[in-house]
């Protein structure tokens, strides 16, 4: 079965740094994601991205963020200046599109971020 | 977005089938249902969708009644490995163009032996 793949797995960086999550979404999907879900805490949409450029993004999604499709298969989320409070699971996603019909966004496994 | 209403936390125990209700009183008339289900520290996983009536697949059933405006996950016989967070989502095509799944706080299934 297709899946979407995150690397790393884990990301330890220190305070102020810039971090790039990695992603390889299902190969004839259309839309990308990026969520990140805080421990505890429920799944924030961060951000969705067709045709090469963002479609959506949520208010957490400011300028200390930014998305990339640098070639046809990856996707990256890029956190500048990061802060403690950007520590979080960060899920990438992807959809075949087609419809309102289609609902089912296929979740990578995730990156642990941990800033310290 | 629907707004989507379902409670914090179940108990269950093996074998037993579990319904998760969640209500969508607001719900459009193109928005589709879906649940999502998540093991600690992995990504959401899609169980199954549906617009209306009943819908089944090899993991769990949907019931829609008439009015939409809520629907009922059912997971047949379950078994400690279905101990999880479960998710409804209601909703269609965001402004974009985009479907954007978007997330509750969801029901805590908890299976015990």
């Amino acid at each position: 079965e297709p899946e979407v793949t995150q690397t790393p797995s884990h990301q330890v960086t220190q305070m102020g740094q810039e971090v790039i999550l990695r992603c390889v979404p299902i190969s004839n999907h259309l839309y990308f994601y990026w969520y990140r879900q805080i421990l505890g805490q429920k799944v924030e949409f961060l951000v969705s991205f067709y045709n090469n450029e963002i479609s959506e993004k949520s208010e957490i999604f400011d300028d200390q963020f930014s998305v990339e499709r640098p070639d046809g298969s990856n996707f990256t989320l890029k956190i500048r200046s990061t802060k403690l409070e950007d520590s979080a699971m960060y899920f990438c996603a992807s959809n075949q599109g087609g419809g309102a019909w289609n609902t089912e966004a296929f979740f990578g496994q995730g990156t642990r971020l941990t800033v310290v | 977005l629907a707004k989507t209403t379902q409670p914090i936390s179940m108990d269950s125990y093996e074998g037993q089938e579990v319904n998760i209700t969640c209500s969508h009183n607001n719900i459009a008339t193109n928005d589709y249902i879906t649940w999502y289900q998540q093991f600690p520290s992995q990504g959401p996983r899609f169980i199954i969708q549906g617009y209306k009536t009943k819908v089944t697949n090899e993991v769990a059933s949907l019931f829609i009644p008439a009015d939409r405006k809520s629907s009922t996950l059912s997971l047949p016989r379950v078994s400690l490995s279905d101990t999880a967070v479960y998710y409804c989502l209601v909703g269609a095509l965001a402004s974009g163009g985009s479907y954007i799944p978007t997330f509750g706080r969801g029901t805590s299934l908890i299976v015990h032996p």
